[in-house]
């Protein structure tokens, strides 16, 4: 089992769509979390980060961590074609040096 | 303020060649990290540093090597090329020690191997 699943989708959606993008973990130590978005044959960009459980906005995203479940989750109101990208989620314990990422999942949003 | 860069964009190597990827930030980030990116498969840690002098192995390190002989510089070797290790390489930096947990990354560097 990995330690990180993310649906892989590929994803597409209407411009103006509420897009969800979840991940599960398994490992309980990990407590800091992250959403990365790459655009085609670019690098990853940090998007998102939140410790711990709760729920951070900025925007027009959310993201959502529920320690419990070991389930994250990135929301995307209102999405745009610009959404347009692969979106990785990431994590890490908190003495942790390495983020461990999810396989990304391809969203495409249509106008 | 280039941020992180790597050379070369795009590679094609015969089977055995050597070749060494490079990476450099003008941050002064103390932390470095080397990923493969395979598709559908997410980002696998190969080496990491956390400052010059000293680094280590990560998840995926068979066939590679890395040194750190500057705060900016972090480049990765392969030996003995292998079909195996055709993927997009990417580098990224991090300053490390705080709260906040930016990884920078660079455009990546495709790589072809024959």
């Amino acid at each position: 089992q990995k330690e990180v699943e993310q649906d892989p989708g590929p994803l597409s959606v209407p411009e103006g769509a509420i897009v969800s993008l979840n991940c599960t973990y398994s490992n309980s130590a990990f407590q800091y979390f992250m959403w990365y978005r790459q655009y085609s044959r670019k690098g990853p960009e940090l998007l998102m980060y939140t410790y711990s459980s709760g729920n951070k906005e900025d925007g027009r995203f959310t993201a959502q961590v529920d320690k419990s479940s070991k389930y994250i989750s990135l929301f995307i109101r209102d999405s745009q074609p610009s959404d347009s990208a692969t979106y990785l989620c990431a994590m890490r314990p908190i003495e942790g040096r390495q983020l461990t990422f999810g396989s990304g999942t391809q969203l495409t949003v249509l106008p | 303020n280039a941020g992180v860069t790597q050379t070369p964009k795009f590679r094609i190597l015969k089977i055995g060649q050597s070749m060494t990827l490079q990476c450099a930030q003008d941050m002064n980030h103390n932390y470095m990290y080397w990923y493969r990116q395979d598709p559908g498969m997410g980002l696998k840690l190969i080496y990491y540093s956390v400052g010059a002098g000293i680094t280590d192995k990560g998840e995926v390190p068979n066939g590679y090597n890395v040194s750190r002989s500057t705060t900016e510089d972090f480049p990765l070797r392969l030996e003995l090329a292998a079909p195996s290790q055709t993927s997009v390489y990417f580098c990224a930096s991090r300053q490390g020690g705080g709260f906040q947990e930016t990884q920078y990354f660079g455009p990546g560097t495709r790589l072809l191997v024959l």
